[in-house]
């Protein structure tokens, strides 16, 4: 059974940082492609960041380029996204979601971590 | 970006209607699109990729269709665990982007 686990959520301070994890099982990490996507409460789901298998390739969602970096660590399973410079505006819940590259989706989904910036 | 446009916003059934939700792009996106289902409180579900393939394990009450830039998800036969929130999602154009969903109730 697949299995993807986020942790590292929390409340921080404006400006401060977090990293999030997302431990995976139930299949072969690093055999796909992986990305992390936000909901902030109440709202829709904005994609984040991907990366690629290898983790050579990354990819950000504009409102985070600069501040965020998706990385992996393949013989531990294991996805992050370090969060630096955190707004207000990125308190979402934040899942990890394993990717489909032949077909374009997000096939399976983590339980998500909660992150709140506030004073 | 690729806008993504949901219709209804929330609509209300009785058990056993048949629903449809309409996803339309600001692009033509050929059949790279999604649906998925989000239980409050829960995290999203895939239920239908490549425009209208399903998702093993989906029940083949879901059904999808379209290409190019209008896409629909229908609910054949409405049951009580398919009150959710439904979010379409495009992957033709980088970045992916989602549709604002639609609250599926029970009347």
């Amino acid at each position: 059974e697949v299995q993807l686990v986020e942790s590292g959520g929390g409340l921080v301070q404006p400006g401060g940082s977090l990293r999030l994890s997302c431990a995976a099982s139930g299949f072969t990490f690093s055999d796909y492609e992986m990305n992390w996507v936000r909901q902030a409460p109440g709202k829709g789901l904005d994609w984040v960041s991907y990366i690629s298998i290898s983790g050579n390739t990354e990819y950000y969602a504009g409102s985070v380029e600069g501040r965020f970096t998706i990385y992996r660590d393949n013989a531990k399973n294991s996805l992050y996204l370090q969060m630096n410079s955190l707004r207000a505006e990125d308190t979402a819940v934040y899942y990890c979601a394993r990717y489909s590259g032949s077909r374009g989706d997000f096939t399976y989904w983590g339980q998500g971590t909660l992150v709140t910036v506030s004073s | 970006d690729v806008q993504m446009t949901q219709s209804p916003s929330s609509v209300s059934a009785s058990v056993g209607d048949r629903v449809t939700i309409t996803c339309r792009t600001s692009q033509s996106i050929s059949s790279w699109l999604a649906w998925y289902q989000q239980k409050p409180g829960k995290a999203p579900k895939l239920l239908i990729y490549a425009a209208s393939s399903l998702q093993s394990g989906v029940p083949s009450r879901f059904s999808g269709s379209g290409s190019g830039t209008g896409f629909t998800l229908t609910i054949s036969s409405l049951q009580p665990e398919d009150v959710a929130t439904y979010y379409c999602q495009q992957a033709n154009i980088f970045p992916p982007t989602f549709g604002g969903g639609t609250n599926v109730e029970i009347k």
